[in-house]
């Protein structure tokens, strides 16, 4: 399964930016980036994907590298329900390789 | 907004019984997967499920696993003889298409079935 190697933890201010950065270095041309979330006690939840192109959605921004070697997952403005684990994964075949993700801690 | 349902939301067992978790994908929905979260470690992919057989399945996925789709709607992981080391939380997912070089996949996951094997 293709690696990503992401932070161990963060911290935020609510309602300040937060970038989630994201390594890839063994990417290959065909793999997606995907980013999914995981609340406490929940199961995970897609937040966004890409494969070249900067993406933007409803819940974040995506911003992929020019070798596309690293990506970095853009919340806006970080509310006290964003704080979760985050993983990033590459898309590759018929299933996800979830790795260790980096926990999200929002500071009121 | 639609949404993947999972039963039982907790089930308690004696080791070397069979379970049986339960899942319903979103209806539209051509795949399907199965992962587990032991407590406090990364979710583990499982198996991924399409056409009625399986695609791809993990290490974890042994003989003592299997997964069906007894009808339209539901999609079901069987443990056989159930160990210790198999209680974790069971979450299923369904996806309208997959990344597998024809598009892109998003999962959608259903909140989870924990399993105690005492």
């Amino acid at each position: 399964d293709a690696k990503t190697t992401q932070p161990n933890s963060m911290e935020s201010n609510e309602e300040e930016p937060v970038h989630l950065p994201c390594n890839h270095s063994t990417i290959s041309g065909t793999d997606y980036i995907h980013w999914y979330r995981q609340l406490p006690s929940q199961g995970p939840e897609y937040v966004i994907h890409g494969l070249t192109s900067n993406v933007n959605n409803r819940m974040a921004s995506l911003a992929i590298a020019e070798d596309r070697k690293s990506s970095t997952l853009i919340l806006h403005r970080a509310t006290l329900r964003d704080a979760a684990v985050y993983y990033c994964i590459l898309g590759t075949g018929n299933q996800f390789y979830f790795g260790t993700g980096t926990s999200l801690t929002v500071i009121p | 907004e639609p949404e993947v349902t999972q039963t039982p939301s907790h089930q308690v067992t004696q080791m070397g019984q069979e379970v049986i978790l339960r899942c319903v994908p979103i209806s539209n929905h051509l795949y399907f997967y199965w992962y587990r979260q032991i407590l406090g470690q990364k979710v583990e992919f499982l198996v991924s499920f399409y056409n009625n057989e399986i695609s791809e399945k993990s290490e974890i996925f042994d003989d003592q696993f299997s997964v069906e789709r007894p009808d339209g709607s539901n999609f079901t992981l069987k443990i056989r003889s159930t160990k210790l080391e198999d209680s974790a939380m069971y979450f299923c997912a369904s996806s309208a298409k997959t990344s597998y070089g024809q598009g892109t996949g998003e999962l959608f996951f259903g909140e989870g079935s924990r399993l105690t094997v005492l």
